[in-house]
């Protein structure tokens, strides 16, 4: 069965304004990822945040982790039209490959 | 340049035909993968090869095999197309055993069968 699973399934928002993401998971990770899909397009990775890691920034993202809950969170600050797009989590186990969530898909209106 | 490149972009085609995907990355990365996703946009890894060698299949159908003549390079070849095979089919690729498993995906190849 999937390993994450995302919430909301959708989002929508305006220029400005920051917009927050949640993943869940069942299982003990090694890191969990988030990537971002711009539609028609591959997927793109955003950022990595390690097991005993709890929080991670990049840019306008802000990545927190929180291992006791089994789940993360992708804070977007001040969006922009460009940042819609679909975004998931992926999260990376010891002994299985990389399985990914099934996104949240974020508008953000001008 | 293009790091992972798939093509074609599109493959419209009819039911029972066989069709190929190719797949090229220039990160000399050792692993590559391709991934189904399905309308709902959920992504479903169906193989994984390792500097040439097959590391994982999904319960994938037999219809589908994976040819890498190289690291570089990892092709879809698939027999006797269904209408349940359309679905964006992705390649990707990453740094391999040892590393975590960050991946670089290419854009997509959009089946569609008739």
């Amino acid at each position: 069965s999937q390993q994450g699973e995302e919430d909301p399934q959708a989002l929508s928002i305006q220029e400005g304004e920051n917009a927050t993401m949640n993943c869940s998971y069942k299982t003990s990770i090694n890191n969990l990822q988030w990537y971002r899909q711009n539609s028609g397009r591959g997927l793109v990775h955003l950022i990595l945040i390690r097991s005993n890691e709890r929080e991670k920034h990049s840019g306008r993202l802000r990545v927190t982790l929180d291992t006791s809950k089994k789940s993360s969170s992708l804070l977007i600050t001040a969006s922009r039209a460009a940042d819609t797009a679909s975004y998931f989590c992926a999260t990376e186990a010891s002994g299985s490959r990389l399985t990914f969530g099934e996104g949240t898909q974020l508008t953000v209106n001008p | 340049d293009t790091a992972v490149s798939q093509t074609p972009k599109y493959l419209v085609t009819q039911m029972g035909n066989d069709k190929s995907i190719k797949c090229e990355q220039n990160l000399g990365h050792d692993t590559m993968y391709w991934y189904k996703q399905d309308s709902k946009k959920f992504l479903k890894i169906m193989f994984s090869y390792n500097n040439k060698e097959l590391i994982i299949n999904e319960t994938v159908p037999n219809r589908f095999s994976p040819k890498s003549p190289d690291k570089a390079h990892l092709n879809l070849h698939i027999n006797s197309l269904e209408l349940g095979d359309s679905a964006v089919y992705f390649c990707a690729s990453s740094r391999g055993e040892g590393w975590e498993e960050k991946l670089f995906f290419g854009s997509g190849t959009q089946l569609s069968v008739l």
